[in-house]
């Protein structure tokens, strides 16, 4: 099993440019997040979906938007990428939402200039 | 949003040393709690999910503890070796269910 499985794993953008952070699961999870990493912060949740077809905010939603392709896949966009936006994104997945483990995806390393 | 505080930020210990962080949440609404290990390099590795007032699981070496009336978890580590070298995150969640917020993490170092 793969688990969970983040493309690109490095990306460097000028801002105002657009582009899809893709993330896909083959542990037939039914709830997938988007999280970013900052240093001297903690993971902070993007967005997350609970289930296939749904979709909700989390801490830190502005400037992204995101899609639940299918139970497999859930997609991070970011329409204008600004520097702030500079950071390492990780996808997850877990069976049931906050009361089972989360399962991490490597990662992606994002920079704006 | 919740506020999850982990302490102490970081830690420096001798192999054989047996070790414990703290975690504090809001005890109001409490749902679970969730510790992860982040080695370098690599992305967030569960190591136990708590949800009962009293919960203890126990993993190897590696044991953790739940107060959920005040809002706190503790992980301990027993005859800390090298490969426990990671920053040990927790992660709270309420029955809102809006998010399951991550606290900065304590990162531990072990010499040999």
């Amino acid at each position: 099993n793969a688990g969970v499985t983040q493309t690109p794993k490095f990306q460097v953008l000028k801002t105002g440019q657009s582009m899809t952070l893709q993330c896909a699961q083959d542990m037939n999870h039914n709830s997938m997040y988007w999280y970013r990493q900052d240093p001297g912060m903690g993971l902070r949740l993007i967005y997350y979906s609970a289930s296939e077809g749904t979709t909700d905010k989390g801490e830190v939603p502005n400037g992204y938007n995101v899609s639940r392709l299918n139970k497999r896949e859930f997609s991070l966009r970011l329409e204008s990428a600004a520097p702030s936006q500079t950071s390492v994104y990780f996808c997850a997945s877990s069976d049931t939402g906050w009361d089972s483990p989360l399962h991490f995806g490597n990662g992606t390393r994002l920079t704006v200039t | 949003i919740l506020n999850v505080e982990q302490s102490p930020q970081s830690l420096h210990v001798q192999e054989g040393d047996s070790t414990n962080f703290t975690c504090s949440f809001p005890s109001s609404n409490f749902y679970a709690l969730h510790w992860y290990r982040w080695e370098t390099a690599k992305s967030p590795e569960a190591l136990f999910v708590m949800t009962l007032n009293g919960d203890e699981k126990k993993k190897g070496r590696i044991s953790a503890t739940l107060n959920t009336k005040e809002g706190y978890s503790y992980l301990y580590i027993k005859g800390s070796q090298p490969e426990d070298s990671a920053t040990y995150l927790c992660a709270a969640a309420n029955q809102a269910g809006t998010a399951l917020i991550f606290g900065k993490g304590t990162t531990l170092s072990v010499s040999s």
